[in-house]
């Protein structure tokens, strides 16, 4: 299993700033990944964060919007960018952990952004 | 890409009835079906799962089968209690290449006393 913390765990924003998410996991995993939840709404992948390298960016999310650094395999970072109150949503960052069963997929607590 | 379908968007059922949740799903290569479940405020919770080569999974009061000819999975709750009530979502991905599950739109249960 893998134990995902968040930080912070909720904020609320004035239009036009950013905002970084930190996700932190207790162990080493190859893949990380960030969802968005809207307001009564399902998860949406925004995109998977690489080691090493860029972000994958799923189709209507891109970089200078959601800016995303891995810098290592337990850490990772979202920044939401510009924001506007359209983007009032919860975060969470999870990933599958790592090891021989790549079951179960673990959600961070999730950080609940508002953005006035 | 995947596109994941979920019905009804909303369920009530009286304690003790069964629930069924439906999901529909496109690409066929996806071999692995989580159902979540997810209280208010709380992060999703995987309830159970199912891959590819399984059709039916059973744990205790929840089961979940699959159909891959249809591409479709169903969640099957029995004998329902008050704490069933939550938003259970269905997901699909790909266990061996890209592990990114994409979630269907999500159901509200509602279980009355």
């Amino acid at each position: 299993s893998a134990v995902i913390s968040q930080k912070p765990s909720r904020d609320i924003c004035q239009r036009g700033t950013s905002l970084t998410i930190q996700c932190q996991v207790d162990s080493q995993v190859t893949m990380m990944f960030w969802y968005r939840q809207q307001p009564g709404q399902s998860l949406t992948l925004i995109a998977t964060a690489n080691q090493g390298s860029e972000a994958t960016y799923e189709s209507g999310f891109v970089i200078d919007k959601f800016p995303i650094s891995r810098p290592n395999l337990t850490f990772s970072t979202l920044t939401v960018s510009n924001m506007s109150p359209e983007d009032s949503s919860i975060y969470l960052c999870s990933t599958p952990g790592q090891g021989a069963i790549y079951n179960e997929q673990f959600f961070g607590p999730g950080t609940r952004l508002t953005v006035l | 890409g995947e596109n994941v379908e979920q019905h009804p968007s909303t369920l009530s059922v009286q304690e003790g009835d069964s629930a069924v949740i439906k999901c529909t799903y496109s690409d066929s290569a996806s071999n692995y079906f989580p159902w979540y479940k997810q209280e208010l405020g709380k992060r999703p919770q995987l309830i159970i799962d199912i891959r590819s080569n399984v059709g039916e999974k059973k744990d205790q009061r929840i089961a979940v089968t699959l159909n891959k000819t249809a591409k479709h999975f169903s969640l099957h709750i029995t004998e329902t209690q008050p704490e069933d009530s939550a938003v259970y979502f269905c997901a699909a991905t790909r266990m061996d290449s890209s592990y990114k599950l994409i979630f269907g739109s999500g159901t509200r249960l509602l279980v009355r006393p």
